[in-house]
């Protein structure tokens, strides 16, 4: 199956600073990438999508300032959190929808491992 | 996207089918039933979907009213491994919108 890959994994950091979560197609291309949020205990919540070559598309309530998203290329997206603080350690995840995508179709997303956050 | 309803918690014997149901009341014609599940810390992992018709995969099956308003994801014989958080989402296959899910725990 296709495979997805996060890096870094895990992170800490310190209160103020600046995280860059990557997110790689590994073996296929993807049209659209998708960033969730996951707090201790709750289900992922949409943050973004992004869509190579054009602005990621926010969800209601999320600041496009403090969590910037970059789709450069085909197989990868990144996620950077700005001058993080501990309210934003977080469980991170992104899924790719291949580049076939068929609206009104099937299609199957593919998550990625996660990136778990923590701001000190 | 349609909304699912799905209890909070379910248990199962380790060996016994696990069957976790879902309400979709408002779903459309072109909206698939997808079940994702999360082992703990890990991230979705696809298991079926389906639109009209029953569905079986070599993880599990997928029964699906004729009024397509409920579903049922059926794992034949649980396992340990089975353990986590099971999402029944509705979807025309862009964005997946994750519910509060069923969390499953398979005892020995």
């Amino acid at each position: 199956g296709a495979v997805v890959s996060q890096h870094p994994s895990w992170v800490i950091c310190k209160s103020g600073t600046s995280v860059k979560i990557e997110c790689r197609s590994l073996d296929f291309q993807a049209t659209t990438m998708f960033w969730y949020r996951q707090f201790p205990k709750q289900s992922l919540m949409l943050m973004a999508t992004s869509n190579e070559g054009s602005k990621a598309t926010y969800e209601q309530g999320v600041e496009k300032d403090k969590f910037l998203i970059n789709h450069a290329s085909l197989t990868l997206s990144t996620l950077t959190v700005t001058s993080a603080h501990p309210e934003d350690s977080s469980f991170y995840i992104c899924s790719a929808l291949p580049l076939s995508w068929t609206s009104g179709t099937y299609n199957e997303q593919f998550f990625g491992p996660g990136t778990r956050l923590t701001v000190l | 996207d349609a909304k699912t309803t799905q209890p909070p918690s379910m248990d199962c014997a380790e060996g016994r089918a696990a069957n976790l149901p879902c309400n979709h009341s408002t779903i459309s014609g072109n909206e698939y039933v997808y079940w994702y599940r999360q082992i703990h810390s890990q991230g979705p992992q696809y298991i079926i979907h389906g639109l009209k018709n029953n569905e079986t995969n070599e993880m599990a099956s997928l029964i699906i009213t004729e009024d397509r308003k409920s579903s049922t994801l059926i794992l034949p014989h649980a396992t340990l491994r089975d353990t986590a958080v099971y999402y029944c989402i509705v979807s025309t296959g862009y964005a997946l919108n994750f519910g509060k899910g069923t969390s499953l725990l398979v005892t020995p």
